[in-house]
């Protein structure tokens, strides 16, 4: 049984350019969250998808956004990158109504 | 507004020590939830418990407890006997009823456990 899976596992970036991390829930899972991970620090949460529909946000600028898919897979989108975007990117997912997540590997983004 | 407060940066033990990581929350609600989380250096977030505010009943998994005190706000996690392979980060988090499916995680403690 797949659990979450993210890709890509790295990236780098520039500066001002714009990235889009994914993310698979794992199976029989609906809800998907996002969270940023700074070197050193715990997750902090960006946002959560349920039905296609951002359903919370956390305190993240506008340039952050995302999406929901029919089959509840996810994706993170970040513009106009900054040198302090750089961190780990986790994926969670979960059933509906439920408490505790089950999280991704994580996407490790450097801004250059 | 929720917090959670992990004092603790780093813990250096020498396998088979007992070894207790430290957790204090703040929250108005009356119902929600805590859990810990373990972070091997790949980088998944690993579920290792859940506790809701109602069940102060303290929890052993095999080496794992926990102790759940909510006249102190604290949720204490206890390896016994230690092992290299429980060194990690270990993160403690609040969900509150009333503030949706959010979780704030603590700071994190990073384990050592040398052989």
């Amino acid at each position: 049984d797949a659990g979450v899976t993210q890709s890509p596992t790295h990236l780098i970036k520039t500066r001002g350019q714009q990235v889009t991390l994914r993310c698979s829930p794992k199976s029989g899972h609906d809800t998907v969250s996002w969270y940023q991970q700074a070197l050193g620090q715990g997750p902090q949460f960006i946002f959560q998808y349920y039905e296609e529909e951002e359903r919370q946000r956390g305190n993240f600028p506008d340039r952050f956004s995302g999406h929901q898919f029919p089959n509840y897979s996810s994706e993170l989108n970040v513009n106009a990158l900054l040198l302090g975007d750089s961190a780990l990117y986790l994926c969670a997912s979960s059933f509906p109504g439920k408490y505790g997540y089950t999280f991704g590997s994580g996407t490790r983004l450097t801004v250059v | 507004a929720q917090k959670v407060t992990q004092a603790q940066t780093e813990i250096s033990v020498v396998e088979k020590e007992d070894v207790t990581l430290d957790c204090v929350y703040e929250t108005r609600d009356t119902t929600y939830y805590l859990f810990w989380y373990k972070q091997p250096p790949s980088g998944e977030l690993v579920f290792l418990i859940r506790r809701n505010s109602f069940d102060e009943q303290n929890e052993i998994s095999g080496r794992y407890s926990w102790n759940f005190q909510k006249s102190t706000s604290s949720f204490n996690f206890t390896i016994t006997a230690s092992q290299v392979v429980d060194s990690a980060v270990y993160f403690c988090a609040l969900s509150e009823a009333t503030g949706g499916f959010k979780t704030i995680f603590g700071a994190g403690t990073r384990l050592f456990v040398k052989a």
